[in-house]
């Protein structure tokens, strides 16, 4: 079946560092790639999103390559700061599902001054 | 657009009690999902509508778990003699038909079982 693996957390960096949250799949064809954020006492919110090989989602800073040799999808982010702290959840959609989502379990981002 | 809106965003109820919850998808979106989120984990989907067909049901939706979305806009969960292991935020997502397209999600409903 589909699923997505993600790197656990907690991730603590100091304002101004470099971010990578990793994140690998398993999915038949050529699934849609996405990252989530959840902040604190609010809902999900879609960060950015892949829809083919090689694509880059990119959005407030942060950005993802769509691979697909290495089926992976990291997120990146070159400075972060403190209100970038969230848990992050990276997600796929498979072809033929109608969209729905399989989430990994979320990797929670801890930022500091 | 007014997002994916929820109700109740809490809701407490005794065990073996019924409860119902409502979901006000964004207007011109025709898919509605239901996700499950327990503490630590990442949602889990649940089961998805297409107007007001119910095209897929998750296994982990046993029957005590019912849902409607009767003119193909809100939808309801229901969950009938709820357990301890029913406790967890449930969330609402809604996207439009295009493939490929992202979810957008509500702020959930979160379930406490005394």
């Amino acid at each position: 079946g589909n699923s997505v693996t993600q790197m656990e957390g907690p991730v603590t960096l100091s304002e101004e560092a470099f971010l990578t949250i990793n994140c690998t799949y398993t999915a038949t064809g050529y699934p849609s790639l996405f990252w989530y954020v959840q902040y604190p006492g609010e809902g999900l919110q879609l960060l950015l999103k892949a829809t083919k090989a090689d694509d880059k989602g990119s959005n407030k800073g942060f950005e993802a390559t769509y691979r697909k040799e290495t089926t992976s999808f990291h997120l990146e982010k070159g400075s972060v700061q403190v209100s970038d702290s969230a848990v992050y959840f990276c997600a796929l959609s498979a072809i033929g599902t109608a969209s729905k989502l399989t989430f990994g379990t979320g990797t929670r981002l801890q930022v500091t001054l | 657009d007014t997002g994916v809106s929820q109700n109740p965003r809490h809701k407490i109820t005794k065990r073996g009690q019924n409860v119902t919850f409502r979901c006000d998808p964004i207007s011109e979106h025709n898919r509605l999902y239901w996700y499950r989120q327990t503490l630590g984990q990442g949602p889990e989907f649940l089961t998805y509508f297409q107007n007001e067909a119910q095209l897929e049901k998750s296994r982990l939706l046993s029957d005590r778990f019912s849902a409607e979305r009767p003119k193909g806009s809100f939808s309801t969960l229901e969950i009938q003699r709820t357990e301890q292991g029913d406790s967890a935020m449930y969330l609402c997502a809604s996207s439009s038909l295009q493939g490929g397209q992202p979810q957008h999600f509500g702020d959930g409903t979160r379930l406490s079982i005394l």
